[in-house]
């Protein structure tokens, strides 16, 4: 049971857009919420992340939006660039000491920023 | 600094064949994990480390192996290859002065069962 979904599965924009992914979570356990970004041929590496306390996070051009009574949660990438185009995946992950490297994933988003 | 090391990036296996699949960390992590990635599925955690000695299973653990002699290597062990583990497998690492979530991955071992 896929405990993270995340939506839409592949985005295409234009070079200086807005793009944006979505992802809901089932768990009300989850306490931290990261985004990864995988380029081909690469293992994903974080990008930007989140706690449950706080509605929004801004680092550079990508945004988290973050909304605990709905569960949800999404990454805003403005100013989008072609070198933005990857795979990125939205993350759920517990507190204490039994979550570390434990990581409920959604299923990715192909994003092509076209120049 | 080396990171997240795994071998082989690339291998094809034959139904019923068996193979191990090689992690190591320099980072001196306590935590280590293998994820497999499939297309639509994104990753799902197979087994994970919370240090030498210990183990535990994850999400889809079923015909995989692991052991954890050091704090650097984390091998993956598949005893009877299926072709429902052909997959992108990747091992992570993560320490106690981290956020829970905050993996360093390795760049992945490409399999492929016939």
């Amino acid at each position: 049971q896929q405990q993270v979904k995340q939506s839409p599965q592949s985005l295409i924009v234009q070079k200086g857009g807005i793009s944006i992914i979505n992802c809901a979570y089932e768990n009300t356990a989850f306490d931290y919420f990261p985004w990864y970004q995988q380029f081909p041929g690469k293992g994903p590496a974080l990008l930007i992340a989140i706690r449950p306390d706080v509605s929004e996070k801004k680092e550079g051009r990508f945004t988290i939006s973050f909304n605990k009574s709905a569960k949800q949660f999404s990454l805003h990438i403005m100013d989008s660039q072609p070198g933005d185009s990857a795979t990125y995946f939205c993350a759920a992950s517990g507190a204490g000491g039994t979550s570390y490297g434990k990581l409920t994933f959604g299923q990715g988003t192909i994003l092509t920023v076209h120049p | 600094n080396a990171g997240v090391t795994q071998t082989p990036k690339f291998q094809v296996l034959k139904t019923g064949q068996s193979m191990t699949l090689q992690c190591a960390q320099d980072m001196n992590h306590e935590y280590m994990s293998w994820y497999r990635q499939d297309p639509g599925m994104g990753l799902r955690l197979i087994h994970y480390s919370v240090g030498a000695g210990i183990t535990d299973q994850g999400e889809v653990p079923n015909g995989y192996n692991v052991s954890r002699s050091t704090t650097e290597d984390f091998p993956l062990r598949l005893l009877s290859a299926a072709p429902s583990q052909t997959s992108v497998y990747f091992c992570a690492s993560s320490w106690q002065g981290a956020n829970t979530g905050e993996l360093f991955f390795g760049e992945g071992s490409r399999l492929t069962v016939l």
